[in-house]
């Protein structure tokens, strides 16, 4: 089974509006990351925070790390059009395993 | 700027027969991942290679798929003989080389989605 897990399964917010998805996972990491999926494409890596990091920050995004809770929260603010995809999130015991997925829509 | 190119986009076969995927990595990435997607989920790792070793096999069903990188460089993916289940994205990744149990950034190209009718 997958490690993690995003919640919400999908979200529509309206352009400029902030957009925030939470990951749960199940084992200890060394570090986590999110990725970006549009509809049929690849993936794209937007940002990895390490398990002694609690916050990270990379453009509009926004990453927190809660480890006593296994959770961590991806923060878009000021969102696009450009923005709607898929977003997972990967963690890594030994290999990487990614979530279900949250399905952004970004309605201009 | 260096990406994973992938081969071919789109595949549609009929159950039964043989497919080959082709996957060439980022030069220099040492570590390649296959993975496969079903519409809906997240991508789930099938095989992953250091260099031309299988690290990871333990989620290829290997009574059908198989998976090679002879050369440490390019990979190909075979399935043989392709179901109606199979019908999904393969992906395929690289990361430079990783330190034990530390999970490297992944570079992922633009996926083969795969139809088995």
């Amino acid at each position: 089974s997958q490690q993690g897990e995003e919640d919400p399964q999908a979200l529509s917010i309206q352009e400029g509006e902030n957009a925030t998805m939470n990951c749960s996972y199940k084992t200890s990491i060394n570090n986590l990351q999110w990725y970006r999926q549009n509809s049929g494409r690849g993936l794209v890596h937007l940002i990895l925070i390490r398990s002694n990091e609690r916050e990270k920050h990379s453009g509009r995004l926004r990453v927190t790390l809660d480890t006593s809770k296994k959770s961590s929260s991806l923060l878009i603010t000021a969102s696009r059009a450009a923005d709607t995809a898929s977003y997972f999130c990967a963690t890594r015991a030994n290999n990487l395993f990614f979530g279900t997925g949250t399905r952004l829509t970004v309605i201009p | 700027e260096a990406e994973v190119a992938q081969s071919p986009r789109y595949k549609i076969t009929e159950k039964s027969q043989a497919v080959a995927f082709w996957c060439d990595p980022i030069s220099g990435h040492a570590t390649l991942y296959w993975y496969r997607q079903i519409l809906g989920q997240g991508p789930e790792l099938l095989v992953q290679f250091q260099d031309e070793s299988v690290v990871d096999d333990s989620q290829l069903p290997k009574d059908r798929f198989s998976a090679e990188r002879l050369k440490g460089v390019d990979s190909t993916l075979k399935i043989q003989p392709a179901e109606l289940g199979d019908s999904a994205m393969y992906l395929c990744a690289s990361s430079l080389i990783m330190d034990s149990g530390f999970m490297e950034t992944q570079y992922f190209g633009p996926g083969t989605r795969l139809l088995v009718l």
